[in-house]
């Protein structure tokens, strides 16, 4: 699976929009990009994911660039509760078989008054 | 509720005593994962599983075991080969054969003194 290159921290104000990059420019054309986020000592949880089309849904939106090299992935209202370290995983799928992840260090975002 | 249920949130035990974690899902699931997560870094794939009575090793099985002798159960045994088992350990599970989100439990902290 293709490495992704994330930037260790950001910062974002509340009510703001955050937006969080993600470089992937060895992904190949069967791989998708996901997101999550980790509060602290909790479970990772799935945000969103897409192949090549822009996604959107009720925590965030996705965008992928036309060669599909980079995405950002973007909170549009961000709020406290949206501090968390946010991983961008790039991983392939095959009928039949389990999608696993590499997650890497992550961006940790937070989001202040 | 559905979801995925891990025992206990802390485990204590002595170096050299094998210690079986705890995964149960109600989501149908066919796939489901171990991780492990060290401080400061992101999680790594112990074992997976893509249906019943199969399993193959993650990145770094050395040290671990699992069965997955019914659908909803997976559990991981560290065993006193593991060197440094000290860890946040993390369940999920996900459907299989396409691009699906995977779940998470809320993890195990082991801690081996």
């Amino acid at each position: 699976d293709a490495k992704t290159t994330q930037p260790p921290s950001m910062d974002c104000a509340e009510g703001r929009a955050a937006n969080l990059p993600c470089n992937h420019s060895t992904i190949s054309g069967n791989e998708y990009v996901y997101w999550y986020r980790q509060i602290h000592s909790q479970g990772p949880q799935y945000i969103i994911h897409g192949l090549k089309n822009n996604e959107t849904n009720e925590m965030a939106s996705l965008i992928i660039t036309e060669d599909r090299k980079s995405s950002t992935l973007i909170l549009p209202h961000a709020t406290l509760r949206d501090t968390a370290v946010y991983y961008c995983i790039v991983s392939s799928t095959h009928p039949g078989t389990a999608s696993k992840l590499t997650f890497g260090t992550g961006t940790r975002l937070q989001v202040t008054l | 509720d559905g979801g995925i249920t891990q025992s206990p949130k802390y485990l204590f035990r002595k170096e050299g005593q094998n210690v079986t974690l705890s995964c149960e899902q109600n989501l149908n699931h066919d796939a489901m994962y171990w991780y492990r997560q060290d401080p400061g870094q992101g999680l790594r794939l112990i074992y997976y599983s893509q249906i019943v009575n199969d399993f193959q090793k993650g990145d770094i099985a050395e040290g671990y075991s699992v069965s997955r002798e019914k659908k909803e159960s997976f559990p991981l045994t560290v065993t006193s080969a593991q060197k440094n088992p000290t860890a946040f350990y993390l369940c999920a599970s996900s459907a299989s054969g396409g691009a699906y989100e995977q779940y998470f439990g809320p993890g195990t902290r082991l801690t081996v003194t």
